[in-house]
C-alpha cells in the first residue's frame, strides 16, 4: 500500500535552516510527481512546492520563493524539502503529498501524515 | 491567484442529515476541483476530484458537482465517521489553492 512518511521537523529559531523529508514506499517514486503542503496550527491549508517526477519542474508558493528548494532521490525513494532562512510564519505541520495522476493538471491523492515544523527564538 | 471561498464555515447537523457545502472561485476554474476530509491532529484525506468523480475507497454517500466558479460537496446521509474538516481546492493552475475549511459538527 501507498506509504509517506515525513521526517525532520522540530524546534528551530528564526533564520535557521532545517530539511524535511518524505520516505515514499508501495508505489512507483520515480514516475510521480510529489507536493509539499502545510498547515499552521488552527489554520488552512497552504500548497508549498511541487517538483515532477523527473525533477525538470518545480513550482513555489511566493511566500517561500528563494527560501525553500524542493527535491527528490528516487534512488532513496526520498522526496525533500530544505528550508532555509525560516520564520515565525513558516510554523506549521508540513505535510508531503503525491500527485494524482489520473488528472493533467496537478492535485493529491495519497497523503503522509505530517511533520511539526516550529520556529521560534 | 485564484481564491477559494467556503460556505459555511461551520454547520451543525445529526446523523442522516443531507449536508451541502459550498465551494466559489474568483475565476472560471473549469472542473478543476477537488474535496478533502480532515480530521483533528489527522492527515487530510482525498475525498473527490474534477469536481465530481470519488477517490477509490470513499462512500457513495459522498457527491461533487459543479463547474467554472460555484461547486458543491453533499453528504447525502451524515454518519458519525463524516464529522470533520472538509476544503475543497483549485488546481487549474499555480499556486494551488484551497478553500478556508467548512467545519461539520455534531448537533
Amino acid at each position: 500500500q501507498v506509504q509517506l512518511v515525513e521526517s525532520g521537523g522540530g524546534v528551530v529559531q528564526p533564520g535557521r535552516s532545517l530539511r524535511l523529508s518524505c520516505a515514499a514506499s508501495g508505489f512507483s517514486f520515480s514516475t510521480y510527481a510529489m507536493h509539499w503542503v502545510r498547515q499552521a496550527p488552527g489554520k488552512g491549508l497552504e500548497w508549498v512546492a511541487v517538483l515532477s517526477y523527473d525533477a525538470s519542474l518545480k513550482y513555489y508558493a511566493d511566500s517561500v520563493k528563494g527560501r525553500f528548494t524542493i527535491s527528490r532521490d528516487t534512488s532513496k525513494n526520498t522526496l525533500y524539502l530544505q528550508m532555509n532562512s525560516l520564520r515565525t510564519e513558516d510554523t506549521a505541520v508540513y505535510y508531503c503529498a503525491r500527485d494524482l495522476k489520473e488528472e493533467t493538471r496537478p492535485t493529491f491523492d495519497f497523503w503522509g501524515q505530517g511533520t511539526l515544523v516550529t520556529v521560534s527564538s | 491567484d485564484i481564491q477559494m471561498t467556503q460556505s459555511p464555515s461551520s454547520l451543525s447537523a445529526s446523523v442522516g442529515d443531507r449536508v451541502t457545502i459550498t465551494c466559489r472561485a474568483s475565476q472560471d476554474i473549469s472542473n478543476y476541483l477537488a474535496w478533502f476530509q480532515q480530521k483533528p491532529g489527522k492527515a487530510p484525506k482525498s475525498l473527490i476530484y474534477a469536481a465530481s468523480t470519488l477517490h477509490s475507497g470513499v462512500p457513495s454517500r459522498f457527491s461533487g458537482s459543479g463547474s467554472g466558479t460555484d461547486f458543491t460537496l453533499t453528504i447525502s446521509s451524515l454518519q458519525p465517521e463524516d464529522f470533520a474538516t472538509y476544503f475543497c481546492q483549485q488546481y487549474n493552475g499555480y499556486p494551488l489553492t484551497f478553500g478556508g475549511g467548512t467545519k461539520v459538527e455534531i448537533k
